[in-house]
């Protein structure tokens, strides 16, 4: 089976641009989870999707969005970007939603926030 | 408030030592427990977990890790350490059985030195 795909690897924005990350999960997984890691914050969990639903919120702003396709690919979306916002996104499939299943992650998408 | 504490940022070792990595949680019941690996540049790849049952937990690359209760503990440890275990390590929990939210430790850095 293939792994979680990410697109785009690397990114570089400006300050007040908005972006759009993808992520495809693995097949047969329905679950996606996308988080953000900084040097300074550590690896932060963003938003989980199931069944087209966010099930679950991090503790980040308005400006951060995601959504979930009937395939199961999830895209999240940040808006009037600010040098903060410079991290490695990772986004994570399982293929249910119990708390103990794995979740596998992919290599991230690289965003630097000029 | 609910917490995972790694308390060493890095660990050098040399090759063929033993190495243990330390990981304390916070949560009012016992979680699931996890670590991952890092990779420069990568995403996260599971090394083993903990749900229940025997707290001595295999894992892939030779890796082990040991539940203590009465510690709030979840160690991760290897015989003997190779080159290619440099990397970052994070102890990670899923405090509810609903949900897949991890949270992070901060993480280890592994420096493996000849």
């Amino acid at each position: 089976k293939a792994g979680v795909t990410q697109t785009p690897r690397y990114l570089i924005k400006t300050r007040g641009q908005q972006v759009t990350l993808s992520c495809s999960p693995i097949s047969g997984h329905r679950s996606v989870s996308w988080y953000q890691q900084t040097p300074g914050q550590g690896l932060q969990f963003l938003f989980e999707y199931f069944s087209e639903t966010q099930r679950n919120k991090g503790n980040f702003p308005g400006r951060f969005s995601g959504r979930q396709f009937s395939n199961s690919r999830s895209e999240m979306n940040v808006s009037t970007l600010e040098l903060g916002d410079s991290a490695l996104y990772l986004c994570a499939s399982s293929p249910v939603i119990a708390g103990g299943n794995e979740q596998f992650f992919g290599p991230g998408t690289r965003l630097t926030v000029l | 408030a609910q917490s995972v504490t790694q308390p060493d940022i890095h660990i050098t070792v040399s090759e063929g030592a033993s190495l243990e990595l330390r990981c304390n949680y916070s949560y009012g019941a016992t979680p699931y427990l996890f670590w991952y690996v890092q990779s420069p540049g990568q995403g996260l790849q599971l090394l083993l977990k903990y749900f229940s049952g025997d707290t001595l937990v295999q894992g892939i690359k030779g890796f082990e890790a040991e539940f203590k209760r009465s510690q709030s503990s979840f160690n991760l440890r290897k015989p003997s350490v190779h080159w290619s275990d440099a990397a970052e390590y994070f102890c990670a929990v899923v405090p509810f059985s609903g949900y897949s939210t991890l949270t992070f430790g901060k993480g280890t850095m592994l420096l493996v030195s000849p």
